[in-house]
């Protein structure tokens, strides 16, 4: 089955920082990688997705990258904010007609110091 | 507030019993998704239902059920309660029957003691 694997497990960083969050996959046949961002007492929300077929989408100060032959992806955060501090989740998708297998990393806990 | 409405929000009970987890989707929402989240476990996906079947398994234990109902609202019923099944029950919903496009839940927090 599909291992996706999260680091680091927490990061700290400065107000107006960069963060770095990078997910390895194992299951090549994997196409879809969104990343969530989940806060205290919430349920994960989706921030920014990419597709298999695309090696890089930014959404403002979000981006992600994908290296299909490294089975890797990652998030960036520039210009970090407190707001940013938060725990995030990468996931590996297959998606496949009507079918669909689901797998998350284990969690980056993100602390942006003001 | 994401509009799928979870009750209730905590749970406590004790091994061996059984309890209903419960779920309203997004209005308009036919997709119907469950996820465990545990310290030991992280977050693992449980069960999708779309429009009242099941459409796809995850990493559900046979002590756990659900069902969707003609409403679209859905339950989650889980039985024999160990400790290990202490974890926050997280229910999302989609228009249509791609997960990508889900949204969370506030989560039922369940403590089995």
């Amino acid at each position: 089955g599909e291992n996706v694997e999260q680091h680091p497990s927490t990061l700290s960083v400065q107000e107006g920082d960069s963060a770095v969050i990078k997910c390895t996959y194992s299951d090549s046949a994997s196409n879809y990688f969104p990343w969530y961002k989940q806060e205290l007492g919430k349920g994960p929300q989706l921030i920014i997705d990419i597709r298999s077929n695309v090696g890089e989408k930014k959404d403002q100060r979000i981006a992600v990258t994908l290296n299909k032959t490294a089975k890797h992806f990652s998030l960036h955060i520039t210009e970090t904010q407190p707001e940013d501090s938060a725990v995030y989740f990468c996931a590996a998708i297959l998606n496949s007609g009507g079918y669909q297998k689901v797998t998350f990393g284990t969690g980056t806990k993100l602390q942006v110091i003001p | 507030d994401s509009g799928v409405t979870q009750t209730p929000k905590h749970l406590i009970t004790a091994t061996g019993q059984r309890v209903t987890l419960r779920c309203s989707p997004r209005s308009g929402d036919l997709s119907v998704y469950w996820y465990q989240q545990s310290l030991d476990q992280g977050l693992q996906f449980l069960i999708q239902y779309y429009n009242g079947e099941e459409r796809a398994k995850g990493n559900i234990l046979e002590r756990f059920s659900a069902q969707q109902f003609p409403d679209l609202h859905s339950e989650l019923n889980l039985s024999s309660l160990e400790l290990g099944d202490s974890a926050l029950y997280f229910c999302a919903s989609s228009i249509r029957g791609q997960i990508t496009e889900a949204f969370f839940g506030q989560g039922t927090r369940l403590t089995v003691v």
